[in-house]
């Protein structure tokens, strides 16, 4: 059973370009999470999606957008990319079990470098 | 005040210690947390959930006080595999992470 795949793994962009990643879930997770973690800082929550709509936002700008498939896979986009927005981007996804369990599960993370 | 605030590290300890690990967050509300490991490089990895008391996993005990909005972790009898960043988590709707703390446990 595959866990959470993303793709780039690494990735290098210029200022103002816009950027895609992408991320597929762990088999029977619904909802995915998008972090975006800085050096040395926690993940900070960019959004999450769950049946193809977003759920939950964290305080970035619109710049980021996303998206989620009927597969339940996921896309981050970035447009107009600043030099601050060179970071870990971490993909995860989630499920609610029963009795009120959560499981929550990272993937790999793609390291985004703007220059 | 941060939502989530973590014991700012780093800490070194010997092989065979015993560390404890602080966290403090902000909502009243907040009804679950965790605890997650990130060596460098990686992604976090969940280490524990922590839904009630408080609970126990080996080496690995995790406390909950829900009055005074803290949660802790610590670690028994400490091996160098367990060198790694721990992050606090507290689920409000979305996971908010702490900054982490880093451990480095040296022979």
């Amino acid at each position: 059973d595959a866990g959470v795949t993303q793709s780039p793994t690494h990735l290098i962009k210029t200022r103002g370009q816009q950027v895609t990643l992408r991320c597929s879930p762990k088999s029977g997770h619904d909802t995915v999470s998008w972090y975006q973690q800085a050096l040395g800082q926690g993940p900070q929550f960019i959004f999450q999606y769950y049946e193809e709509e977003e759920r939950q936002r964290g305080n970035f700008p619109d710049r980021f957008s996303g998206h989620q498939f009927p597969n339940y896979s996921s896309e981050l986009n970035v447009n107009a990319l600043l030099l601050g927005d060179s970071a870990l981007y971490l993909c995860a996804s989630s499920f609610w079990g029963g009795e009120g369990t959560y499981e929550q599960y990272f993937g790999p993370g793609t390291r985004l470098t703007v220059t | 005040r941060k939502e989530v605030e973590q014991d700012p590290g780093p800490f070194n300890v010997p092989e065979g210690a015993t560390v404890a690990f602080n966290c403090t967050y902000s909502n009243s509300a907040s009804q679950s947390f965790f605890w997650y490991r990130q060596d460098c490089r990686k992604e976090p990895k969940l280490l524990m959930s922590v839904y009630s008391s408080g609970n126990e996993d080996g080496r690995f005990t995790a406390q909950l006080n829900r009055a005074s909005q803290y949660i802790s972790l610590l670690i028994r009898d400490s091996k160098l595999s367990d060198s790694a960043t721990y992050l606090c988590v507290v689920n409000d709707n979305d996971m908010r992470f702490g900054a982490g703390t880093r451990l480095t446990v040296k022979p």
